[in-house]
C-alpha cells in the first residue's frame, strides 16, 4: 500500500532533550512537509522541502531542524530550543509544488509529543 | 493569501445532503480551491480540488461560481462517518489552514 507512516504515534520527552520524529512516503513524492496542529488552532507549516537535499523554513521554524537525504525520508528534529513543543505534528507529501500539486497533499498519521 | 471564510460548525442527519460554503473575497487569479476532512488525532484527507465551475468526484463535489469568490463542498447522503472538521484552502503555493468547520452528523 502506498502512503505516508510517521512514528512514534506518541512521544514523550523530558524538557531540554531533543527529539527527531520519522516521515517516510512511498509515493514517489517530490515534496514533502512538515506541520505542528495545536488545539484550537489550524495547521501551521515548520519546513518543506521540494526536492532532495534542500528544504525551506516554514512559518514557524525556530526550535526545528529537518533533512532531505532520501526522496522517501524526511525527519524533523524537535531541539531543546523550541520553547512549547507539546502538539501534534503532521507530514505530508504532494506530487509537487506547481500550481494545484502543493495543495493536493497527502498527510501521515501524526505524532502527538509530549514535554513532561 | 487568500483568506476565506467558513461556519465554525454545522449540523445534520444521516442521509442527508450537506453543503458546506466557504468565502474568498480576495482569491487571486491563478490560486486554487482545496478542501480536506480531518477525523481526531488523524491527519488530514483531501477530499476535493477545482479552480472553477463543477468538480465531482466519488466522494464529494465542488461547485464554484464564476466569480471564484466562494466555493461549495457538497456532501451527498451524509452518515455517520462523515463526522469531521472540514476544511477550505484556498491559493496557489503555501497552505493556510484555518480552522475549518466542524460538521456533526447525527443518527
Amino acid at each position: 500500500d502506498g502512503g505516508i507512516t510517521q512514528s512514534p504515534k506518541y512521544l514523550f520527552r523530558k524538557e531540554g532533550q531533543n527529539v527527531t520524529l520519522s516521515c517516510e512516503q512511498n509515493l514517489n513524492h517530490d515534496a514533502m512537509y512538515w506541520y505542528r496542529q495545536d488545539p484550537g488552532q489550524g495547521l501551521r507549516l515548520i519546513y518543506y522541502s521540494q526536492i532532495v537535499n534542500d528544504f525551506q523554513k516554514g512559518d514557524i521554524a525556530e526550535g526545528y531542524s529537518v533533512s532531505r537525504e532520501k526522496k522517501e525520508s524526511f525527519p524533523l528534529t524537535v531541539t531543546s530550543a523550541q520553547k512549547n513543543p507539546t502538539a501534534f505534528y503532521l507530514c505530508a507529501s504532494s506530487p509537487g509544488t506547481s500550481g494545484g500539486a502543493w495543495h493536493t497533499q497527502y498527510f501521515g498519521p501524526g505524532t502527538r509529543l509530549t514535554v513532561l | 493569501l487568500a483568506k476565506t471564510t467558513q461556519p465554525i460548525s454545522m449540523d445534520s442527519y444521516e442521509g442527508q445532503e450537506v453543503n458546506i460554503t466557504c468565502s474568498h473575497n480576495n482569491i487571486a487569479t491563478n490560486d486554487y480551491i482545496t478542501w480536506y476532512q480531518q477525523f481526531p488525532s488523524q491527519g488530514p484527507r483531501f477530499i476535493i480540488q477545482g479552480y472553477k465551475t463543477k468538480v465531482t468526484n466519488e466522494v464529494a463535489s465542488l461547485f464554484i461560481p464564476a466569480d471564484r469568490k466562494s466555493s461549495t463542498l457538497s456532501l451527498p447522503r451524509v452518515s455517520l462517518s462523515d463526522t469531521a472538521v472540514y476544511y477550505c484552502l484556498v491559493g496557489n503555493r503555501k497552505l493556510i489552514w484555518g480552522l475549518g468547520t466542524s460538521l456533526a452528523v447525527n443518527p
